[in-house]
């Protein structure tokens, strides 16, 4: 079983519109959660940090499930840019082992 | 600007040889990783460091080594390549303090034949 449970889409947005979508954790230890970004053929990119309280950083918005174990991210008023597959990243440790998702692909579309 | 480089963009190796995979940060950072990537499986660790001359197993290590010389430089070996090698490698850096923040180099694609 995969430590991070993604649906990887694709999940195809008119441009303007919100796109949300989940992904899933085994590990109960997991102390740190992430997204990260990863255009096509381009090397992942760190999108945000995922707090227990849930945050913002602009159109984007992620939320954290301890008790049910799932993340989320929500893309609101959606770009044309916004096109790539996220990455949902889980980490147990300090040490910068990260759990990779397989990605959620976005296809925003004009 | 923040740079990880890796020695290729596209290699292709015959079964059995010997490859080096290099990867260069300037950022000074002292964590240093090297994954691979295919398809449906998502970013898998197999080698990381924190230190030079120290190296600790991901995930994935069997069929691998790693080499940390310099602080700037983190080598990833596969001493008998065979074609389940045959993969996207990315390398990543970060700073001990924020060990999640990592910077990826544009990647190696490897083919073993």
């Amino acid at each position: 079983r995969k430590e991070v449970e993604q649906d990887p889409g694709p999940f195809n947005v008119p441009e303007g519109a919100t796109v949300a979508f989940n992904c899933t954790y085994s590990n109960s230890a997991s102390q740190s959660f992430f997204w990260y970004r990863q255009d096509c053929r381009k090397e992942p990119k760190l999108l945000m940090s995922v707090y227990s309280s849930g945050n913002e950083d602009g159109r984007f918005t992620a939320q954290l499930n301890r008790a049910s174990q799932y993340i989320s991210l929500l893309i609101r008023d959606s770009k044309l840019s916004d096109s790539a597959t996220y990455l949902c990243v889980v980490s147990a440790d300090s040490w910068g082992k990260l759990q990779f998702g397989a990605g959620t692909q976005v296809v925003v579309t004009p | 600007d923040v740079k990880v480089t890796q020695s290729s963009r596209y290699l292709v190796k015959r079964t059995g040889e010997k490859v080096f995979l290099e990867c260069v940060q300037d950022m000074d950072h002292e964590n240093m990783f090297w994954y691979r990537q295919d398809p449906g499986l998502g970013l898998r660790l197999i080698y990381f460091s924190y230190d030079v001359k120290m190296k600790e197993k991901g995930d994935i290590p069997e069929g691998y080594s790693v080499s940390r010389e310099k602080k700037e430089r983190f080598s990833l070996i596969l001493e008998s390549a065979s074609t389940n090698q045959t993969s996207m490698y990315l390398c990543a850096s970060s700073p001990e303090d924020r060990a999640y923040e990592q910077y990826f180099g544009p990647g190696t694609r490897l083919t073993v034949t």
